[in-house]
């Protein structure tokens, strides 16, 4: 199993860019999550998807990020326009509807100048 | 809603010494609690759960935790600290619906980081 996949790793952008960030989940997943880590805040949850369908959104922080899951295999997380303030590690996690637990990717370290 | 509480952003032990992470949580119905592992510039890594049962949790490279429901805490012990334990490490929780299936949410603690001296 390749696990959950992000791409890319690290991203430099700057101010006002558009940024998307990308997740494969492990095949055979149903539930996939994004997170997002900063010194200050810790690990927050933005958002996750349940069957491809967004089950709750509450935790992204404004309608400059979005989040997508056309299929079972492909997820995307876009911050438009970006603002030095996203600079974080985002982190993209799966599970089974029965499992608990949850196994995360290797995050996608974004600096915004 | 719940919340995870970790005493302790930075924790230091000698090569050998006996770790100990502490980990409070709260939540009104049954938890489901889970100890992650984050090595520099990797993700998240589980080390183990605790759902039902055998409240003595035991994980990956000889950590092991015990849900103690009367005082709240799930904290995560080592007998001897070993130097690749160096790392952070996160508490979280997550909890059940009325079926018995986990919502699938995890809160996260702040994360304490492991330090381990020669």
């Amino acid at each position: 199993d390749a696990g959950v996949i992000q791409s890319p790793r690290h991203e430099v952008t700057e101010m006002g860019q558009e940024v998307t960030l990308r997740c494969k989940p492990i095949s055979g997943h149903d539930y996939l999550f994004w997170y997002r880590q900063t010194m200050m805040r810790g690990l927050e949850l933005l958002i996750y998807f349940n069957n491809n369908v967004p089950i709750d959104d509450s935790g992204m922080p404004e309608d400059r990020f979005s989040a997508k899951m056309p299929n079972a295999s492909f997820s995307t997380l876009k911050i438009q326009p970006s603002e030095p303030r996203d600079s974080a590690v985002y982190f993209c996690a799966s599970r089974t509807s029965f499992g608990e637990t949850q196994y995360f990717g290797p995050g996608t370290r974004l600096l915004v100048l | 809603a719940q919340s995870v509480t970790q005493l302790g952003s930075h924790v230091s032990v000698s090569e050998g010494a006996l770790v100990l992470l502490r980990c409070n949580y709260s939540s009104s119905v049954p938890p489901y609690l889970f100890w992650y592992v984050q090595y520099p510039n990797q993700g998240l890594q589980l080390l183990l759960k605790y759902t039902t049962g055998a409240t003595l949790v035991k994980g990956i490279n000889g950590f092991e935790a015990e849900f103690k429901k009367s005082e709240t805490s799930f904290h995560l012990t080592k007998p001897s600290a070993h130097m690749s334990d160096a790392a952070e490490y996160f508490c979280a929780v997550s909890v059940n619906n009325a079926g018995g299936t986990s919502y699938g949410k995890l809160t996260f603690g702040q994360g304490t980081i492991l330090t381990v001296h020669p």
